[in-house]
């Protein structure tokens, strides 16, 4: 089984409907993170969280929330949404007792279609 | 000016050469250095880290960092079809736990 899922895998949906993206992991990892991949622009990131109690928002968290509803789940919410958030949408977790290297390990992605 | 910038490429290279990835970052603070391969539609997988200036080998991938020159580079020997990919590199800036990606750089290897 993957250490990080994503649900859905894709999803086309309708300009202002509300959706939900979630990712779980079995890695026993206390932060997680959710970016956004759109074609020459790279990952950017929208939000992490360093427990569960910790959450921040990222270089585009606008028109984004989360929740991160136990360590191993992080969910993001997009409230009302937009063709312009059409992306590919990554999670990822990392493990804070690494220290200074805290590599980051990716879910599958889930690639989201607004019209 | 991009934090981290990669020229997009693509890189092509023929099947055996040695394959030449650069990154080059703003902040003099940073600290940690990642490379990922991400295939076409796939998520991004790790290469390797690097956060001392010098050289990391990693059988056919070492990683290069100039802290000096505020660049760091990506080596592929025996370049292999199968390493056709984008390539991300990743930095780690200052005492922050946020990871800044380039916007990668596409290598195709021609048999």
């Amino acid at each position: 089984d993957a250490d990080v899922t994503q649900t859905p895998r894709n999803r086309i949906t309708k300009t202002g409907k509300r959706i939900m993206l979630e990712c779980s992991q079995t890695k026993g990892h206390d932060r997680m993170y959710w970016y956004r991949q759109d074609p020459g622009l790279g990952l950017r990131l929208i939000y992490y969280s360093f427990d569960v109690k910790d959450i921040n928002k990222g270089e585009i968290s606008d028109g984004y929330s989360v929740s991160r509803q136990a360590q191993a789940k992080f969910s993001l919410s997009l409230e009302s949404a937009i063709p312009n958030q059409t992306a590919l949408y990554f999670c990822a977790t990392s493990d804070s007792r690494e220290g200074a290297t805290d590599t980051q390990y990716f879910g599958p992605g889930t690639r989201l279609t607004v019209l | 000016q991009k934090e981290v910038e990669q020229n997009s490429g693509p890189l092509s290279v023929p099947e055996g050469a040695i394959a030449s990835l650069n990154c080059t970052y703003s902040d003099r603070g940073s600290q940690s250095f990642f490379w990922y391969r991400q295939y076409s539609g796939k998520s991004p997988e790790l290469i390797m880290f690097i956060y001392s200036n010098g050289d990391k080998e990693d059988g056919r991938f070492t990683a290069q960092l100039n802290k000096a020159s505020q660049y760091v580079s990506l080596l592929i020997r025996d370049s292999q079809p199968s390493d056709s990919a984008t390539y991300l590199c990743a930095v780690r800036m200052d005492s922050s736990y946020k990871l800044i990606f380039g916007s990668g750089t596409r290598l195709l290897v021609r048999p």
